[in-house]
């Protein structure tokens, strides 16, 4: 089982590029979450998705978007990346909202 | 607002000794989750233990316990005989409750980790 699987891995943006972070679990979860790790704060929520079509802002959302476009996938978009945003973004999912939320293994981004 | 608090940046053990991982939470929410989470060095999260605000008896895992003090606000991570593959960062979480209708969405709040290393 792949679980979790975030694309890509490592990236370096310039200031004002554009990305988009892919996260694909194959565990037929409802739920699924962008988190962001910096360091000294853990991890905080950026958007979350309860169900393919819909999305939520979470705890740090300006400058993000996201979409669920198919059960499977969730993506994070930044459309003008600043060095703010320099960070771990983890990507998790769930069946529910009181279960276990299995995490992908990380992507770190960096904005020069 | 939920808070996590995570009062020891660092934690030294020696292997085969116990050791506890503090966490105490603040949150208005009759129902909520705990959770304990392991970032090795390699990045990835793992989930390590679950504690739900309405379980009567502490959770366990193999060598995780999680001792749940309610009254106190405090959900301490124990890892008895340590191994050297227990140095991580290790996160403590809480899932929110649930919101007017009934719903919980699953929103975990994470305190700022402690980081254990195991001496052989």
């Amino acid at each position: 089982n792949a679980g979790v699987t975030q694309t890509p891995k490592f990236r370096v943006l310039k200031t004002g590029q554009s990305m988009t972070l892919l996260c694909a679990q194959d565990m037929n979860h409802e739920y699924m979450y962008w988190y962001r790790q910096d360091p000294g704060m853990g991890l905080r929520l950026i958007h979350y998705s309860v169900g393919e079509g819909t999305t939520a802002k979470g705890e740090v959302p300006d400058g993000y978007n996201v979409s669920r476009l198919k059960k499977q996938n969730f993506l994070l978009g930044l459309e003008s990346a600043a060095p703010s945003q320099t960070s771990v973004y983890f990507c998790a999912s769930s069946w529910t909202g009181r279960t276990e939320a299995f995490f992908g293994q990380g992507t770190r981004l960096t904005v020069v | 607002a939920q808070k996590i608090t995570q009062t020891q940046p660092g934690m030294f053990v020696q292997e085969k000794e116990a050791v506890t991982l503090d966490c105490t939470y603040d949150t208005s929410d009759q129902s909520y989750g705990l959770f304990w989470y392991k970032q090795p060095s390699s990045g990835e999260m793992i989930f390590l233990i679950y504690q739900g605000s309405y379980d009567e008896q502490n959770a366990t895992e193999g060598r995780y316990s999680l001792n749940f003090q309610k009254a106190r606000k405090s959900a301490n991570l124990v890892i008895s005989a340590s191994q050297l593959g227990d140095s991580a960062m290790y996160f403590c979480a809480m899932r929110e409750g649930r919101d007017a209708g009934g719903t919980s969405y699953g929103k975990l709040t994470f305190g700022q980790g402690t980081i254990l290393t195991v001496h052989p």
